[in-house]
């Protein structure tokens, strides 16, 4: 039974581009989440997806970042014109049950140069 | 924006001994407090979440105090071993709700 698979691990993006990070949740789970890490710092929600709907996007910068989980295929975290600011772990989770029982990717880990 | 603080911000143990990680919460709302622990390149990983209802839960080596009146909960990990060298994160958030607030992390070394 895979967990939740994050890809690419590594991502290397010049400044102005776009990132478009994936994350396949536990099959069965229904609920997505994306959360930032910075260097040295805790994780940080950024967003809370159901299958084709963003319930949550209260953590999400209002401009350039975006998410969607379509009925079919992967979440997506769409970053547009990425800045050297946005260079952190994107890590990807999926529960059950909203809260209780998250279960994290090992991340993507996002390289603005 | 409501935190979670975590101290200490990094722990040496010695092998055997007891590792004590303290977390203050300010959302008496939540009901919901887990530990996550974290291995360099991977996700964090859940180890252990009690609920404002117990006092205490113990998994193994692992055991969550939580203190509902000082609003504080710690993880301590009795018998430290290498194998628990990792970072390891507090949070709170709701039951029913949608996200989890995190603490800044411990970063713990158990020497051998």
């Amino acid at each position: 039974n895979a967990g939740v698979m994050q890809n690419p691990r590594h991502l290397v993006r010049r400044r102005g581009q776009e990132a478009r990070l994936r994350c396949s949740p536990v099959k069965g789970h229904s609920h997505v989440y994306w959360y930032r890490q910075l260097p040295e710092e805790g994780l940080k929600f950024m967003v809370y997806l159901q299958k084709e709907n963003i319930i949550d996007e209260s953590g999400m910068p209002k401009e350039r970042f975006s998410a969607e989980f379509p009925k079919e295929g992967p979440s997506i975290l769409r970053i547009q014109q990425v800045v050297r600011g946005d260079s952190a772990a994107y890590f990807c989770a999926s529960s059950p049950n909203r809260v209780h029982g998250y279960t994290f990717g090992s991340g993507t880990r996002l390289t603005v140069v | 924006q409501q935190q979670v603080k975590q101290s200490p911000q990094s722990l040496i143990v010695q092998k055997g001994g007891i590792s004590i990680i303290n977390c203050a919460y300010e959302n008496t709302a939540f009901d919901y407090f887990p530990w996550y622990q974290q291995f360099p390149g991977k996700g964090p990983a859940l180890l252990i979440a009690i609920r404002p209802d117990v006092s205490e839960k113990k998994e193994g080596r692992f055991t969550i105090s939580f203190n509902k009146s000082a609003k504080q909960f710690s993880l301590h990990i009795m018998d430290s071993q290498p194998g628990d060298s990792a970072t390891y994160f507090c949070a709170d958030g709701e039951t029913s709700g949608s996200r989890l607030t995190f603490g800044e992390g411990t970063q713990l070394t158990v020497n051998p």
